[in-house]
């Protein structure tokens, strides 16, 4: 079976572009979470979607925004981007949108904001 | 707030030997879960093991244990013989349920190195 599959896995952007990455969840996975690595920090929570509801929003401005499509794969879009935005991209699945379900994770975008 | 401190930025470990990974976190939170995640340079994370805070039984999974410490907010991974491809960042992450979703935090990671 597929894991969690993510693209593009690398992207140059400039400052003020807007960009948009893709994840792809386990089959039969109906919950998608996405994450902010910057160099050297652990993962930080940017959105969860289960059955293409928001359910959970982390501590990110407005210029992140997600969605969850109707086969479950998701985007995350950022505007306006700063150099401050350079990181790896993480996006994870989970079977469903309770507290205890396991995340697998996919092996990221990693973004390069100039 | 809740938070996680890994205060190891680095270790190593020689092929076989036993290591340990401590972990430190913050919360009023009742109802938790804690776990240890590694990150290979594929840079993809992987669930090592998971401990639940009502349990009192500390986690085991093959060759990788945890010791918790719930009073001391305490949650140290320990790996016994250690293999070339335990060699990578690994992350203690705390969850907890929040209305109608949960919410992760992780720490800043330990980069452990398995010397041959």
């Amino acid at each position: 079976d597929a894991g969690v599959t993510q693209s593009p896995t690398h992207l140059i952007k400039t400052r003020g572009q807007h960009v948009t990455l893709r994840c792809s969840p386990i089959s039969g996975h109906k919950s998608v979470s996405w994450y902010q690595q910057v160099l050297g920090q652990g993962p930080q929570f940017i959105f969860q979607y289960y059955e293409k509801e928001e359910r959970g929003r982390g501590n990110f401005p407005d210029r992140f925004s997600a969605r969850q499509f109707p086969n479950y794969s998701s985007e995350l879009n950022v505007n306006a981007l700063l150099l401050g935005d350079s990181a790896l991209y993480l996006c994870a699945s989970s079977p469903l949108g309770g507290a205890v379900s396991k995340l697998f994770f996919g092996s990221g975008t990693q973004l390069s904001v100039l | 707030a809740q938070t996680v401190t890994q205060s190891q930025p680095e270790m190593s470990v020689q092929e076989a030997e036993t290591v340990t990974l401590s972990c430190t976190y913050d919360t009023s939170e009742s109802n938790y879960y804690l776990f240890w995640y590694k990150q290979p340079p594929s840079r993809q994370m992987i669930l090592v093991i998971r401990q639940e805070a009502y349990k009192q039984q500390n986690a085991t999974e093959n060759r990788f244990s945890v010791n918790f410490q719930k009073a001391a907010k305490s949650f140290s991974l320990k790996i016994s013989d250690s293999q070339l491809g335990d060699t990578a960042m690994y992350f203690c992450a705390f969850m907890f349920p929040e209305t109608g979703t949960y919410k992760y935090i992780f720490g800043t990671g330990t980069r452990l190195k398995v010397l041959a």
